[in-house]
């Protein structure tokens, strides 16, 4: 079954350093990956998203992720935080595009909180 | 803007009631979603539509039902509401975003929240 985990639930950092969210994948096809991030009392937006290509893929708001199959990882990165920058990230997977009933699946979500 | 409309907003409602959720969009997108938010759970997919009349269970489906009699319309009820069905409900749609069939991403609406007491 498809599934997302990641593993970190809060993550805390002091604001102008770097940022590392992790993600897993379960997907038995080539997956398609996705990084939504959630303001407080907000919708959700998309930050970033990997179909084929290049593994390296650049976000808004200064957002990149890398796809690493070896590893069925597709971690979030940021070289430098800003205080904005808090809010809940949600790693996602697109599964059975195949079969004509295209679903998202979503990881349980990284709060991250900034330090002035 | 996908143009997502999700009504109503705001909800409270008595333990075994039901409930009807709707999410309308202006698009014409195929794929259609109805997910709940609860805090260490993340997005939860409760029934997802994949075309008029067609619909399929999502990994929370027990004890809500979906429509979907016309493109622009998904309706999530909950039969019978009981307070573990407390929660932020979003609908989503799958909006292609590029030459391609697989560029494709959700775009969501604002969410709902219902609070069933």
């Amino acid at each position: 079954a498809q599934s997302v985990t990641q593993p970190d639930i809060h993550i805390t950092v002091s604001e102008g350093a770097s940022l590392e969210l992790r993600c897993n994948y379960s997907y038995g096809a080539t997956p398609y990956l996705f990084w939504y991030v959630q303001s407080p009392g907000q919708g959700l937006q998309l930050l970033l998203k990997y179909f084929s290509g290049d593994t390296l893929v650049q976000g808004i708001k200064g957002f990149e992720a890398e796809f690493k199959r070896s590893q069925s990882s597709f971690n979030l990165r940021k070289p430098s935080v800003h205080w904005s920058d808090a809010a809940e990230y949600f790693c996602a997977v697109g599964a059975g595009r195949t079969s004509g009933t295209y679903k998202y699946i979503f990881g349980t979500g990284t709060r991250l909180k900034v330090l002035a | 803007d996908a143009g997502i409309t999700q009504s109503p907003r705001h909800k409270v409602t008595e333990t075994g009631t039901p409930v009807t959720l709707r999410c309308h969009q202006t698009e014409n997108h195929r794929y259609m979603y109805w997910y709940r938010q609860d805090p260490g759970h993340g997005l939860r997919l409760i029934h997802y539509s994949y075309g008029v009349k067609d619909t399929d269970k999502g990994e929370v489906s027990d004890g809500y039902s979906v429509s979907r009699s016309k493109t622009e319309d998904f309706l999530l009820t909950l039969e019978s509401a009981t307070s573990s069905q407390t929660s932020v409900y979003f609908c989503a749609i799958s909006r292609r975003t590029g030459g391609t069939l697989e560029n494709t991403e959700a775009f969501f609406g604002q969410g709902t929240r219902l609070t069933v007491v």
